[in-house]
């Protein structure tokens, strides 16, 4: 079975700090998409970021970027100098056949001025 | 402006009463899905579409239907609405067919059922 755990529900950084969100992941796939997925207040979804699991390079998205173990099914979310409007729930995805999606259970995220 | 709608965005309903959300989107996307969000559970999806007739259960299809017509609809039916189908629900459509692409969501359909 496909699963995605999020093992934080809540986190907070004070405001221009930086944090890491936690993901693992289980699967018996050797090519797969991972993902990071924001949801603010607003309850819109953002794509953050996502990596591809043949790749070795950490994907980067200006402040935001991941720490990708393969080895260890690990997905985890770094945010360099939190601002204010990080603050939202961050959900970690996965698929690897190119139609269904899992989702972890999410982390939410406050930012602290 | 490209975007995913949804309608209705709130809805309280009772129990066996038919009901219908709309999803549209405007990019021309091949592939659309819809989500339930409940608290500690994250996102689970419900149904898919690769194209144009093409639909398929993702994890949790059981008391929904969906049809995909046209390329720019997929809507979700709920034929006869339980309690436990109160839930946040989301669209979302990507261009490529496959959830690998970028989704877009919509902004979600609150629905609690009586």
């Amino acid at each position: 079975a496909q699963t995605v755990t999020q093992s934080q529900p809540e986190m907070s950084v004070q405001e221009a700090e930086t944090v890491t969100l936690s993901c693992t992941y289980d699967t018996s796939e050797n090519n797969y998409y991972l993902f990071w997925y924001k949801q603010p207040p607003s309850r819109q979804m953002i794509l953050v970021i996502r990596q591809e699991a043949y790749k070795q390079q950490n994907a980067t998205e200006n402040r935001f970027s991941v720490n990708f173990q393969k080895a260890a099914k690990s997905f985890s979310l770094k945010i360099s100098d939190s601002q204010l409007g990080d603050t939202a729930m961050y959900f970690c995805a996965f698929t690897y056949n190119n139609n269904d999606m899992r989702f972890g259970a999410g982390t939410r995220l406050t930012v602290k001025p | 402006e490209a975007q995913v709608t949804q309608n209705p965005r709130y809805l309280i309903t009772v129990t066996g009463k038919k009901l219908t959300v709309t999803c549209s989107q405007n990019m021309n996307h091949e592939y659309m899905s819809w989500y339930r969000q409940d608290p500690g559970l994250g996102l689970r999806q419900i149904y898919y579409s690769m194209n144009v007739e093409v639909t398929d259960k993702g994890d949790v299809p059981e008391g929904y239907k969906v049809s995909r017509k046209e390329k720019r609809n997929f809507p979700l039916i709920l034929e006869s609405p339980s309690p436990n189908q109160t839930s946040l629900y989301f669209c979302a459509s990507s261009l490529l067919a496959g959830a690998t692409d970028t989704q877009y969501f919509g902004p979600g359909t609150r629905l609690t059922v009586l």
